[in-house]
């Protein structure tokens, strides 16, 4: 089964440093999503990747796909403290038109100030 | 900007206990989903459903489970007889295409 995971499981690093979290998946995808969650709250959606895509830029956020090493990494540029969440990788599988998301373990990402 | 909600934020129930989970998806949507987290765990996927009816479901969505979408904005998970097991934290999602927008979830207490 097509499963996102995550490395590393936890990062800390200075404000305004870059973050870069991977994510690994095993089978074929439509898309890629990555999702925020701060702590002990809800997903918040970041930016979806197609599989057809290779990068895409949101902000400070840069995500890549690489469909033939079935990766993908979410780089957060200068970093702030309100960053510091859970980032988690989505993989779908589209069944009849819905959508199945399946999540990784996530990043622990933590911004010191 | 719309938002998914969903009440309670937070239910205890005693096991054995009936619990209705309650969501409003954003208005234009066609697809909803439920997901659970359990603490410290991955984030699972339970159920879709569209056009009425369920789409998929996954191993966790037994028959204590069922969804229903009774009138023309609630989106309800109803667990018929809750476990200890069941005590996680329950995310209503919906969406028109592939970007899934979650609500901020139920945690749901089993004692």
């Amino acid at each position: 089964s097509q499963q996102g995971e995550e490395d590393p499981q936890a990062l800390s690093i200075q404000e305004g440093e870059n973050a870069t979290m991977n994510c690994s998946y095993k089978t074929s995808i439509n898309n890629l999503q990555w999702y925020r969650q701060n702590s002990g709250r809800g997903l918040v959606h970041l930016i979806l990747i197609r599989s057809n895509e290779r990068e895409k830029h949101s902000g400070r956020l840069r995500v890549t796909l690489d469909t033939s090493k079935k990766s993908s990494s979410l780089l957060i540029t200068a970093s702030r403290a309100a960053d510091t969440a859970s980032y988690f990788c989505a993989t779908d599988s589209i069944i009849q038109g819905a959508q199945k998301l399946v999540f990784g373990q996530g990043t622990r990402l933590t911004i010191n100030p | 900007e719309p938002e998914v909600t969903q009440t309670p934020s937070h239910q205890v129930t005693q096991m054995g206990q009936e619990v209705i989970l309650r969501c409003v998806p954003i208005s234009n949507h066609l697809y909803f989903y439920w997901y659970r987290q359990i603490l410290g765990q991955k984030v699972e996927f339970l159920v879709s459903f569209y056009n009425n009816e369920i789409s998929e479901k996954s191993e966790i969505f037994d028959d204590q489970f069922s969804v229903e979408r009774p009138d023309g904005s609630n989106f309800t998970l109803k667990i018929r007889s809750t476990k200890l097991e069941d005590s996680a934290m329950y995310f209503c999602a919906s969406s028109i295409h592939y970007e899934q927008y979650f609500g901020p979830g139920t945690r749901l207490t089993v004692t």
